[in-house]
């Protein structure tokens, strides 16, 4: 059985750019939130899709955004990069995301430059 | 306000040695809480989760209700037990993880 799939693995932006990060859940999971990592916040939760509804959503900026396709599939956007926006992008799937195991990803690397 | 606190960036033990690896939550329903372990260069994985009270390669945690704590312990340290372990709870309803700031755990031969 095939994990979360990430993609790409590594980015390098510009300030100012924007980016799409996609995550590919395991088969059968709908559930797939979006975690930020970074060596100063640790893991920070982005948010949350289910059915291609936004669920939850944690303390971030307008610029962060995402969305779930029928699939199941999702994908993260960053707008208007700022040099902060620097981190490790972990997607997570689960069954039902209530209180289910959530499975994660590699992870995309994004840096900002 | 949902948080977990991990006082220990970094824990080094020798193999052998018993390991406690603390973890306080404050949460004001009924979380369920969680370790998670990060081995070198692999994916975070589920490492044990209180409902379940499963003990996991050696790993054991207790939820302690009135001292707010979920530490992860184990009898005997080995060497591949070195990794970032995470805390993390969730409460009802929908995915999200409230994660600590983990601790590096080292053993060493």
């Amino acid at each position: 059985k095939a994990g979360v799939t990430q993609t790409p693995r590594y980015l390098i932006k510009t300030r100012g750019q924007q980016v799409t990060l996609s995550c590919s859940p395991i088969s059968g999971h709908r559930s797939v939130s979006w975690y930020q990592q970074t060596p100063g916040q640790g893991l920070q939760f982005l948010f949350e899709y289910f059915s291609e509804t936004q669920r939850n959503k944690g303390n971030f900026p307008g610029r962060f955004s995402g969305r779930q396709f029928s699939n199941s599939r999702s994908e993260m956007n960053v707008s208007t990069l700022e040099l902060g926006d620097s981190a490790l992008y972990l997607c997570a799937s689960s069954w039902t995301g209530e209180n289910t195991e959530a499975f994660f990803g590699q992870g995309t690397r994004l840096t900002v430059v | 306000a949902q948080r977990v606190t991990q006082p220990e960036k970094l824990l080094s033990v020798f193999k052998g040695a018993p390991v406690e690896l603390k973890c306080n939550y404050s949460y004001s329903g009924s979380p369920e809480l969680f370790w998670y372990v990060q081995y070198s260069r692999q994916r975070l994985q589920l490492l044990l989760r209180h409902i379940s009270r499963e003990s996991i390669k050696g790993f054991t945690a207790d939820l302690n209700k009135g001292e707010t704590s979920f530490h992860l312990k184990k009898p005997f340290a080995q060497e591949e037990d070195s990794a970032m372990y995470y805390c993390a709870l969730t409460g009802t309803g929908f995915q999200k993880l409230v994660f600590g700031t983990g601790t590096r755990l080292l053993v060493s031969p």
